[in-house]
């Protein structure tokens, strides 16, 4: 059973800084692409990055590029999100999600982020 | 960027009956990669249907989905009160990927 378990969320202020992580199991980690999506309150989905299995390549929404950094550790079986600079706007859940190709299989339970003075 | 738009905004049916739900995109979903997904109050979302028109593992043959180029459409045959949720369609096939804003699927 596929299991995705984010963790690092919580309050921060405008212009801080914030690292969120992804515990995987259940599947092999490396073979697949990883993406973040994430909800702000009473809102719809909004994808904003996604990695390879290999971690060659990364991808970013225009909203976080610049700001925001995919990372992982397949030894570690982890996804990584650094997330700088936030912003009001950033506030919202943050989902870990499975890919495969290019289409989202799999979610984790998500973590609160909450950009607030 | 493609643009997802659904609709209705909510959708008030009581359990029995006929969901129709559209999902219309700015321009052609390469491949037909348009995924549906249900979210209910406080839960995660689930994949429910991709390419358009397959279910996913363990999806009741009530979903169904079909449609092509710019128009796509999730029905659910028959509710069941466990139905009743957010869905959300997806495209897949161009970056950035994209979600439509969502359809309310509530009991009336």
């Amino acid at each position: 059973e596929v299991q995705l378990l984010e963790s690092g969320g919580g309050l921060v202020q405008p212009g801080g800084a914030l690292r969120l992580s992804c515990a995987a199991s259940g599947f092999t980690f490396s073979s697949f692409g990883m993406s973040w999506v994430r909800q702000a309150p009473g809102k719809g989905l909004e994808w904003v990055s996604s990695m390879s299995g290999s971690g060659d390549s990364t991808y970013y929404a225009d909203s976080v590029k610049g700001r925001f950094s995919i990372s992982r550790d397949n030894s570690k079986n982890t996804l990584y999100f650094q997330m700088n600079s936030l912003r009001a706007e950033d506030t919202a859940v943050y989902y870990c999600a499975k890919d495969q190709g290019w289409l989202i299989v799999d979610w984790g339970q998500g973590t609160l982020v909450t950009v607030s003075s | 960027e493609i643009v997802l738009t659904q609709s209705p905004g909510t959708l008030s049916l009581s359990p029995g009956e006929r969901a129709t739900l559209s999902c219309r995109a700015s321009q052609s979903v390469s491949s037909n990669y348009l995924a549906w997904y249900q979210q209910k109050p406080g839960q995660t979302p689930r994949l429910l249907i991709f390419g358009a028109s397959s279910r996913a593992t363990g999806i009741p043959d009530r979903f169904s989905g079909s449609g092509s180029g710019t128009d796509f459409t999730l029905t659910i045959s028959r509710l069941e009160p466990e139905d009743f949720a957010v869905y959300y369609c997806q495209q897949y096939g161009s970056s950035p990927r994209t979600f439509g804003q969502g359809t309310k699927v509530e009991i009336k």
